[in-house]
């Protein structure tokens, strides 16, 4: 049963427009959620993050919309750079975990943006 | 800068052979993670450790195994590689967080394509 779920597989947006990439849970218990940008043949690469206790968080171009009691959340990259092709995937994570430490990430299948010219 | 790094970029391995994939952070993480990525699987996660010489199974632990001896380095271990293990195999580490959640960004390294024939 998928946790995360990013139900579009592809995204095509225009450059400078804005790109909205959304993402669904169902594990309540997840209190930490996460967005990764990846190449063909690299690792993901670390975007943006957001604590369940907050709504939004940004940081440049980047913005994450987190509704928990929809359990969904959102990245919104304005405005869209050709360098932002690219795989994201969307991951979640809880700290239930009893050493303390993070106990894995839930990735979601990740959306393929492509940004056009 | 965090830096993981995996051993090989690239692998060949025959059916049945003992296969090592080594990974290693620079940054004192107590969290190592291994996952594999499959087209329109996403990212799963195998195992991961939260301390030297602990580990705990993630999503996929079947016909794998792992090892923490260091802090800084975890090894994914195929038992007898079998063609359905082809995939990109990523490790990644992140630090235990403090204050909002426990859980903090991890950071991946570039990952291993291995091929199983």
């Amino acid at each position: 049963d998928q946790q995360v779920k990013q139900n579009s597989p592809s995204l095509s947006v225009q450059e400078g427009r804005i790109s909205i990439l959304n993402c669904d849970y169902t594990n309540s218990m997840f209190d930490y959620f996460l967005w990764y940008k990846k190449y063909p043949a690299e690792g993901p690469t670390f975007l943006i993050s957001i604590s369940s206790i907050k709504d939004k968080n940004e940081d440049g171009r980047f913005t994450v919309f987190l509704n928990k009691s929809a359990k969904h959340l959102s990245l919104h990259i304005v405005p869209s750079q050709p360098g932002d092709s690219a795989v994201y995937f969307c991951a979640a994570s809880t700290d239930l975990y009893s050493g303390g430490g993070a106990d894995g990430l839930t990735f979601g299948k990740g959306t393929h943006l492509i940004i056009q010219p | 800068d965090v830096k993981v790094t995996q051993s090989s970029r690239y692998l060949v391995k025959r059916t049945g052979e003992k296969v090592f994939l080594e990974c290693v952070q620079d940054m004192d993480h107590e969290n190592m993670f291994w996952y594999r990525q499959d087209p329109g699987l996403g990212l799963r996660l195998i195992y991961f450790s939260y301390d030297v010489k602990m580990k705990e199974k993630g999503d996929i632990p079947e016909g794998y195994s792992v090892s923490r001896e260091k802090k800084e380095r975890f090894s994914l271990i195929l038992e007898s590689a079998s063609t359905n293990q082809t995939s990109m195999y990523l490790c990644a580490s992140s630090k235990t967080g403090t204050g909002e959640s426990w859980a903090t960004e991890a950071f991946f390294g570039q990952g291993t394509r291995l091929t199983v024939v």
